[in-house]
């Protein structure tokens, strides 16, 4: 069974950096889509980004666009995301998620989240 | 404002049966397969439905989704207390080239 843990979360203040990684155990993900979903304090689920299980193709919410980055590295089973430009409303918890038959909108695992609080 | 709409909220009592609507447009639900999610609060969500009526192996056959045009149902029959969770939407979008979620409906069981 595969299970996906984040990493990464913190404070940051607004305008600031951080970088999340999300590690893969119990499975090969190198041919599985996987996405960074976010969720804001009392708020529904976003989803933030995709990335194919090459690599070469990624997508992202306008929310993030220009200013987050996705990317993988299969020989280690793991997932980034490289936050910039960090606003107050990039606050939230961010879950990894692998893709469920081949779509980007099936996430059949998810990881337990990790926090991200921007403020100054 | 979210991509699809669902209600904020819905409630049953146990036994019943309770749907769940979820509407969209021709570029998310109308041309691509809606899932849902069950979410307990403090913890991730987890796979419902997927392809519009499927079900991952695991999930009670009390779940059932369809998909009509534009719109998808999420329905739960004999209704638990377990049940009470928020429940959310999601499909590809071919205009934003992404995944949009509905706002998510909290059902209660009274």
């Amino acid at each position: 069974e595969v299970q996906l843990l984040e990493s990464g979360g913190s404070f940051a203040p607004p305008g600031g950096s951080l970088r999340l990684s999300c590690a893969a155990s119990g499975l090969n993900l190198n041919i599985f889509a996987l996405s960074w979903v976010r969720q804001a304090p009392g708020k529904g689920l976003e989803w933030v980004s995709v990335i194919s299980g090459s690599g070469v193709d990624t997508y992202y919410a306008d929310s993030v666009k220009g200013r987050f980055t996705i990317s993988r590295d299969n020989l280690k089973n793991t997932m980034y995301l490289q936050m910039n430009s960090l606003r107050v409303e990039d606050t939230a918890v961010y879950y990894c998620a692998k893709e469920y038959h081949s779509n980007y909108a099936g996430f059949g695992a998810w990881g337990q989240g990790t926090v991200v609080t921007v403020s100054s | 404002q979210s991509v699809l709409t669902q209600a904020p909220s819905a409630s049953g009592t146990p036994g019943q049966r309770v749907t769940i609507s979820c509407s969209g447009s021709n570029f998310n639900i109308g041309r691509n397969s809606v899932f849902w999610y069950q979410q307990i609060p403090e913890t991730a969500p987890k796979l419902l439905i997927y392809r519009n009526d499927r079900r991952p192996s695991g999930v009670p056959d009390r779940f059932s989704g369809s998909k009509s045009g534009t719109s998808a149902s999420l329905a739960i029959s004999g209704l638990r207390s377990e049940d009470e969770a928020d429940y959310y939407c999601a499909a590809w979008d071919d205009s934003l080239r992404g995944v949009v979620f509905g706002g998510g409906t909290k059902l209660t069981v009274l």
